[in-house]
């Protein structure tokens, strides 16, 4: 069975500074990876996603992510936060065919200082 | 617009009240699944349904039950609910066409259960 791992419950970071939230996955097959973004009282909005083909991605709101699989890694990152950024962060692995649904990691939460 | 709708977005009830939330999407997807979401545990996979008229249990299934009598359509029934399901649950719908999980989920529903 797949599983996914966000090592960091919490981060807080700087207005402007940069951005990386770790994500580590455990699949036996091509994964399809994804990162979701939660912000206070909202639903799941989709940031990016990986099915195959070039590592790094682009996402919404200037995010990108990087697909590592020696590493079995798909990292969130973006240069230059902005304070509408804090909010929870969900990175997930789809088994493919979408009949199984995803499985979440448990999330991590963005704090912006000004 | 592509979507998925949710309702109630909020209910309070009592133990052992039965309930129902509903859950419609206008893709014409054949999956969908509910998830609840609680702090700390991020999303958890209730049910699944691969089309009409077949459902599958996922990781915490239970206390609920599911139906999918019509394509568009996946009600999460609580029988009885206890306070343990008191929760934020949301209904997705898969982009089966892409066979590669992507999911689009609905806006959430809070769960209170006194």
């Amino acid at each position: 069975a797949q599983s996914v791992t966000q090592p960091d419950i919490h981060i807080t970071v700087s207005e402007g500074a940069s951005l990386e939230l770790r994500c580590n996955y455990s699949y036996g097959a091509t994964p399809y990876l994804f990162w979701y973004v939660q912000s206070p009282g909202q639903g799941l909005q989709l940031l990016l996603k990986y099915f195959s083909g070039d590592t790094l991605v682009q996402g919404i709101k200037g995010f990108e992510a990087e697909f590592k699989r020696s590493q079995s890694s798909f990292n969130l990152r973006k240069p230059s936060v902005h304070w509408s950024d804090a909010a929870e962060y969900f990175c997930a692995v789809g088994a493919g065919g979408g009949a199984d649904g995803l499985t979440f990691g448990k999330g991590t939460h963005l704090i912006i200082q000004p | 617009e592509a979507q998925v709708t949710q309702n109630p977005r909020y209910l309070i009830t009592v133990t052992g009240k039965k309930l129902t939330v509903t859950c419609s999407q206008n893709m014409n997807h054949e999956y969908m699944s509910w998830y609840r979401q609680d702090p700390g545990l991020g999303l958890r996979q209730i049910y699944y349904s691969m089309n009409v008229e077949v459902t599958d249990k996922g990781d915490v299934p239970e206390g609920y039950k599911v139906s999918r009598k019509e394509k568009r359509n996946f009600p999460l029934i609580l029988e009885s609910p206890s306070p343990n399901q008191t929760s934020l649950y949301f209904c997705a719908s898969t982009d089966d066409q892409t066979g590669k999980g992507e999911q689009y989920f609905g806006p959430g529903t809070r769960l209170t259960v006194t």
